[in-house]
């Protein structure tokens, strides 16, 4: 049983379409994130929300929105899709807030805009 | 802030060899985390160890060793040994409040 499972994995389109990508726990976690990993193997953080509040918000253009609809979920969805947001998208959740770090991860869902 | 370093960006090693991946870190929290993760090129991000800030005891873990030194705000991680299974970007990262990782070594092994 996957404890942060993340769909689609794989997912092509045009720029200018508007994508989501989900993401789901069963750990029980109050905290969510989106990660995004570049060509180079940058990690970055995107969002973070815990118990449904949003509480990183790093510097991401406004096409990005992330959605919680309770702790369990965290979505996000993309608009007007460009080419340089073709990457890598990890999911992750933790217990409290990430203070101490550990991180559980999805596998990853790999954007591809052509 | 908080700034992650792993100056190496790539080492290739022979199978058997012992190699060491370089961290250093910097911080102005007294408390704080450290972890490292291996990303295998299978893409899922796993985590290896956690250490925090007041606990400067090496660990060891099968072939995998950390060193921790609050002194030069460094966390290397040493394989012993190396596998090519061990072939992987190893990420260092730093966590008070939120997860800072650094920009990730890719290690080959080579057969």
């Amino acid at each position: 049983d996957t404890a942060v499972s993340q769909t689609p994995k794989y997912l092509v389109t045009q720029m200018g379409n508007d994508k989501s990508i989900k993401c789901e726990q069963n750990l029980g976690h109050d905290t969510m994130y989106w990660y995004k990993q570049d060509s180079k193997k940058f990690l970055k953080i995107m969002f973070s929300y815990n118990n449904k509040e949003l509480i990183i918000n790093e510097t991401v253009p406004n096409r990005f929105s992330p959605k919680s609809p309770d702790k369990a979920h965290l979505n996000l969805h993309i608009n007007s899709l460009e080419l340089g947001d073709s990457a890598v998208y990890f999911c992750a959740s933790s217990s409290n807030r990430g203070v101490d770090g550990e991180l559980f991860f999805g596998e990853g869902s790999r954007l591809t805009v052509l | 802030a908080q700034k992650v370093t792993q100056a190496q960006t790539e080492i290739s090693v022979v199978e058997k060899e012992d190699v060491t991946l370089d961290c250093v870190y910097e911080t102005r929290d007294t408390t704080y985390y450290l972890f490292w993760y291996k990303q295998p090129p299978s893409g899922e991000l796993v985590f290896l160890i956690r250490r925090n800030s007041f606990d400067e005891q090496n660990e060891i873990s099968g072939r995998y060793s950390w060193n921790f030194q609050k002194s030069t705000s460094s966390f290397n991680f040493t394989i012993t040994a190396s596998q090519v299974v061990d072939s992987a970007v190893y990420f260092c990262a730093l966590a008070y409040q939120k997860v800072t990782f650094g920009t990730g070594t890719k290690l080959q092994v080579i057969p």
